[in-house]
């Protein structure tokens, strides 16, 4: 059992490159999400999504872009990337009790190097 | 003010000793309780969540939520080296806007050392 797999593990892109960063689990959960974690700032949710076809936006969702067409797949677009972007990025699936995101469950992460 | 206050640490305790972690909140809306443990270049990984007030306990670690005073903790027993990591609490807040909910809120981290 998987879980949560995120690749690449590692990426180094020139400013202005896009790319995207794939998520996929195996849980069948409903409710996926993208987050970044600098330093000193903690873990900053960028996009959500409560279901196929369904995505909205986090606290910092400027400059990606997400869809989710399956159950298991939530990749992240780096529309035009910024070396503010240089991040770690995780992904997150998670169960739901109702409309409330209960146990979360992380893949390894995305370390992202914008120059 | 954020929503979820973490002392960042460092929090440097000798092995075997009891190990105290705590989170404030000011959102009263939030409503389930959450633990992770993240070692250093990897992803956070769940140890606990809870949703009422009280103590959860699940081996050496306990999870104490009071709600009243807004207010979370994670106790380890008996802390081993291997025990040292960030530890990061999340909460989550239920939105009535029949969209679902925004993801977790987390706090920033405490950098936990067990020395040998």
């Amino acid at each position: 059992n998987a879980g949560v797999t995120q690749t690449p593990k590692f990426q180094v892109l020139k400013t202005g490159q896009s790319m995207t960063l794939q998520c996929a689990q195996d849980m069948n959960h409903e409710y996926m999400s993208w987050y970044r974690q600098d330093p000193g700032m903690g873990l900053r949710l960028i996009h959500y999504s409560v279901g196929a076809g369904i995505t909205d936006q986090g606290e910092v969702p400027n400059g990606y872009n997400v869809s989710r067409s399956t159950t298991e797949d939530f990749p992240l677009r780096l529309l035009s990337a910024a070396p503010s972007q240089t991040s770690v990025y995780f992904c997150a699936s998670s169960s739901r009790d109702r409309d409330i995101v209960t146990e979360a469950f992380f893949g390894q992460g995305t370390r992202l190097t914008v120059v | 003010q954020k929503e979820v206050e973490q002392d960042p640490g460092p929090l440097s305790v000798p092995e075997g000793a009891i190990v105290s972690l705590n989170c404030t909140y000011s959102n009263s809306a939030f409503q389930y309780f959450m633990w992770y443990r993240q070692y250093s270049r990897k992803g956070p990984e769940l140890l606990m969540y809870t949703y009422s007030s009280g103590n959860k306990e699940d081996g050496r670690f306990t999870a104490q939520v009071d709600k009243s005073s807004k207010y979370i903790s994670l106790f380890i027993r008996d802390s081993q080296p291997s025990d040292s990591a960030t530890y990061l609490c999340a909460m989550t807040i239920w939105r009535w806007t029949g969209g679902g909910a925004d993801g977790l809120t987390f706090g920033k981290g405490t950098h936990l050392i067990i020395q040998p």
